[in-house]
Order: structure tokens, then C-alpha cells, then sequence
């Protein structure tokens, strides 16, 4: 166990809709990052937060929007839906705001599978 | 696009045997990370490298980046079938708006 939660763990959805994924890091970490996972495509860097602000951003699509809240927890939410957006969205945690992987240890929650059909 | 390549895409081994996985691009990379993912579960750390030639050993895992930092290995030696998962490399160029992942390894040890 990471220590990172993520919910729903698998979310079933229409194309067109708007569904929003939750993330809690672990007790202390400051930093929150989200991937998306597919099949063809591997794990790809979505966006990153640091203490409630953006920090760098990856492949993420304009109709992706995330934030951090005040109490860490931190929201992705997809909407305009298309079937390629089924994937695996992970979140992870880890307690700097570096940017780069070098020293930078990230855990990584379980995941939650979007399938849009 | 930063491109990783990571070979072989399958790997079916019996309990016992070594083996080798790498992760390769014509990019230069300041650092390389590897996970191990299980499935249902998120990819956990392994290692980073950060020097050219670095060789680091974890139990029965060593990992290598090359001279250049455009490549790397994972070997591991006596393979056990607690080692079946799914190997990810993950190169960063010029900070973390720069991270690109592998596809992976999808290694299956039978007992």
C-alpha cells in the first residue's frame, strides 16, 4: 500500500459525459501527479501540482482539467469524452516539488479504469 | 517526441534463468528511472540512475545507464516468479514537463 488513494476504482461512462477522478497523496507530500495509462500509448504525464499550484504540465488534452485543493487532494476531471479516453488514470504523490525525476521519489496510487463506451 | 523504446515488449521465462530488458531512445536523458508494476496496482519505484555508466544493484536486479544516457538495462539473475510484472523505464530530459515513460516489459516467470 502506497499510502496514495484514488476513487471510483473503475468508472463506467457514456461518450460526451464529464466524470471527475479523486486523489488523496500520502500523509506529508506536497505533490500530486497525474498519468494516464493505455495500452498502445504507456504511461504518459498529465499534469503536476505543487501545495495547490501547477508545476508542469505534460500531454495533457484541453478538455483535461485538474486542480489541488487547500487540504491536498487533488481532482482530475475529463469531459467531452471520447472512447479513446478509456485508460487507466493514476495518480501519485511524493513530498517535493522538484522538477525532473532525479531524487524524486513518487508512489503511486492503484489507479482508476475509465472505460467510455 | 522523446521516444522510449523498451525490448522485448513480452518475456515467458521459467523459475531460475536470467534475463535482460532494455530501454532505449537516440535522446540523451539526465536521468532514468525503473518501476515495476503489478497488475491492478500502480508502478513502484525500482531505481534511478543518473550517471553515465552507472551500474546500481538491487538484490538480485542491476540496472545500467549507458556512457551516453540514451540507453539502459535491467538483468536479473535467478529469476523468481515474484519477479512477473511489468518493467517501466522513464527518461527525463530538461525537467519533468520532459518525462517520457516506456510502453514496458511485460515479464511472466513460471514456476
Amino acid at each position: 500500500d502506497s499510502g496514495v488513494t484514488q476513487t471510483p476504482k473503475h468508472l463506467i461512462t457514456a461518450t460526451g459525459q464529464r466524470v471527475t477522478l479523486r486523489c488523496s497523496p500520502r500523509s506529508g507530500d506536497l505533490s500530486v501527479y497525474w498519468y494516464q495509462q493505455s495500452l498502445d500509448q504507456g504511461l504518459q504525464f498529465l499534469i503536476q501540482y505543487y501545495n495547490g499550484e501547477e508545476r508542469a504540465k505534460g500531454n495533457i488534452l484541453e478538455r483535461f482539467s485538474a486542480q489541488q485543493f487547500p487540504d491536498l487532494h487533488s481532482e482530475l476531471n475529463l469531459s467531452s469524452l471520447e472512447l479513446g479516453d478509456s485508460a487507466l488514470y493514476f495518480c501519485a504523490s511524493s513530498p517535493l516539488s522538484r522538477g525532473g525525476l532525479a531524487g524524486v521519489e513518487q508512489f503511486f496510487g492503484p489507479g482508476t479504469r475509465l472505460t467510455v463506451l | 517526441t522523446q521516444l522510449l523504446e523498451q525490448s522485448p515488449q513480452f518475456l515467458s521465462i521459467q523459475e531460475g534463468e536470467n534475463l535482460t530488458v532494455y530501454c532505449n531512445s537516440s535522446s540523451v536523458f539526465s536521468s532514468l528511472q525503473w518501476y515495476r508494476q503489478e497488475p491492478g496496482e500502480g508502478p513502484v519505484l525500482l531505481v534511478t540512475v543518473v550517471t553515465g555508466g552507472e551500474v546500481k544493484k538491487l538484490k538480485r536486479l542491476t540496472f545500467q545507464f549507458g556512457d551516453a544516457r540514451k540507453d539502459s538495462s535491467l538483468h536479473i539473475t535467478a529469476a523468481q516468479p515474484g519477479d512477473t510484472g511489468l518493467y517501466l523505464c522513464a527518461g527525463e530530459s530538461g525537467g519533468y514537463q520532459k518525462v517520457t515513460f516506456g510502453i514496458g516489459t511485460k515479464l511472466q516467470v513460471i514456476p
